[in-house]
This record gives C-alpha cells, sequence and structure tokens, in this order.
C-alpha cells in the first residue's frame, strides 16, 4: 500500500489527453512539492515534471503538472504510442522523513 | 556529460550484507544531494534514502532504517549503501539518483541499477 495513491492503469486513443491523478495528505502533497516520473520497461525512470508543474529541460510541452490541496495530476496531451510507459508520482513525507512514491500507473495508448 | 554508474549488487543470502557504489561524473558532485531509489521485480519505486552534499543530513525510508546506511566520499565523486540483515524482499535494482532536492525527490538523473538479489 502506498502512501500516494495513483489508479493502477489508464488507457486513450491517440492524440486524445489524459490525466493522472495521485492523491495524498497534508504531510506530504499538501504541504511540499510534487515529482512526477516516467519510466519505460527495462530503463531507469526519467524525472517528467519537477515542483509540481516545471518541465526539465527536453521534456515536451505535452506533459503537464498541476497540484490542488492534497492532490496531484499529470496531464499529458496529443498521445503517442511512444508515451506508453509507467508514470510515477513523488513526494517528500514531513510524518515518515521521508520521500515517497506512488503505487505507479501504466499508460496504455489504444 | 552526467553519468551515474552503480556497482557491487549480486545475490546475497539472507542476513547477508553488501555494499553499493556509485560513480559520478559530470556534474560537480559537492553540489547535490544523492539518493538510492529501489524497484522489486515486476513492483513499483520505492525510495530508499538520501544524503545531504556534505554528509551531515541522511534520511532513510521505513523500510530500512536501521539496516541500511547511505554514504558519500566527495574526494571520489562517489556515493554508498550498506545494506546489512538482508532479506528476501530487499531484493530489486538499486538505483542512484541526483537529488537537486526542490523540497522533494528531485531526481534528475539516474543510473541505470545494480541488481541485488537476497535468496539461500
Amino acid at each position: 500500500q502506498s502512501v500516494l495513491t495513483q489508479p493502477p492503469s489508464v488507457s486513450a486513443a491517440p492524440q486524445q489527453k489524459v490525466a493522472i491523478s495521485c492523491s495524498g495528505t497534508n504531510f506530504n502533497i499538501g504541504k511540499n512539492n510534487v515529482f512526477w516520473y516516467q519510466q519505460f520497461p527495462g530503463t531507469a525512470p526519467k524525472l517528467l515534471i519537477s515542483e509540481n508543474n516545471k518541465r526539465p529541460s527536453g521534456i515536451p510541452d505535452r506533459f503537464s503538472g498541476s497540484k490542488s490541496g492534497t492532490s496531484a495530476t499529470l496531464g499529458i496531451t496529443g498521445l503517442q504510442t511512444g508515451d506508453e510507459a509507467d508514470y510515477y508520482c513523488a513526494a517528500w513525507d514531513d510524518s515518515l522523513s521521508s520521500a515517497v512514491f506512488g503505487g505507479g500507473t501504466k499508460l496504455t495508448v489504444l | 556529460d552526467v553519468q551515474l554508474v552503480e556497482s557491487g549488487g549480486g545475490l546475497v543470502q539472507p542476513g547477508g550484507s553488501l555494499r553499493l557504489s556509485c560513480a559520478a561524473s559530470g556534474f560537480i558532485f559537492t553540489n547535490y544531494w544523492m539518493a538510492w531509489v529501489r524497484q522489486a521485480p515486476g513492483k513499483g519505486l520505492e525510495w530508499v534514502a538520501n544524503i545531504k552534499q556534505d554528509g551531515s543530513a541522511k534520511f532513510y525510508g521505513d523500510s530500512v532504517k536501521g539496516r541500511f546506511t547511505i554514504s558519500r566520499d566527495n574526494a571520489k565523486n562517489s556515493l554508498y549503501l550498506q545494506m546489512n540483515s538482508l532479506r528476501v524482499e530487499d531484493s530489486a535494482i538499486y538505483f542512484c539518483a541526483r537529488d537537486a532536492w526542490s523540497s522533494g525527490p528531485d531526481n534528475d538523473y539516474w543510473g541505470q541499477g545494480t541488481l541485488v538479489t537476497v535468496s539461500s
């Protein structure tokens, strides 16, 4: 059971958009920044969104992040088959004094 | 280019110990926190530990607290994870990651990972 809750899977058609949710508490998302990672099978994770809504260099603007209260959302527009991957949210948890990850969401582009 | 190269993984018996290393290059090592993140086969990411630039602050995930120790040698641009009292559930790929620390796990560069298998 992960501290941050994500849907196990989401799916959408190419060129459509999708939103992946991440739910936490006042100890983590409610007080600290949220980060999003993309991971393809057999490879290391890649930072997709930093500090709730900032895209690192090289990340397309099709990817966006937002936060409201104790929840965060990763948005992906113009879906491509190459976006099929696992997506993880993460945040610092003040009550645990550690970082926590969501359980991950598998994106399928139909 | 930033490079993080892990080593030290392998097969160890339950109750045993292992020390992982991460060689960093391509950036000023002393400017960054560093972290370890692991992933059990077929499972999600689990944050393990991080360490401040000068080693004065270290934080651990609940599942490894008291058994694992993170450390760094800034003269060698290297990060370490000493793992003691290993359990079967510690079996995972262990990733070393640079942590830009923006009030959270801002892991902007990752190594390729090293596999640890705990089994009798």
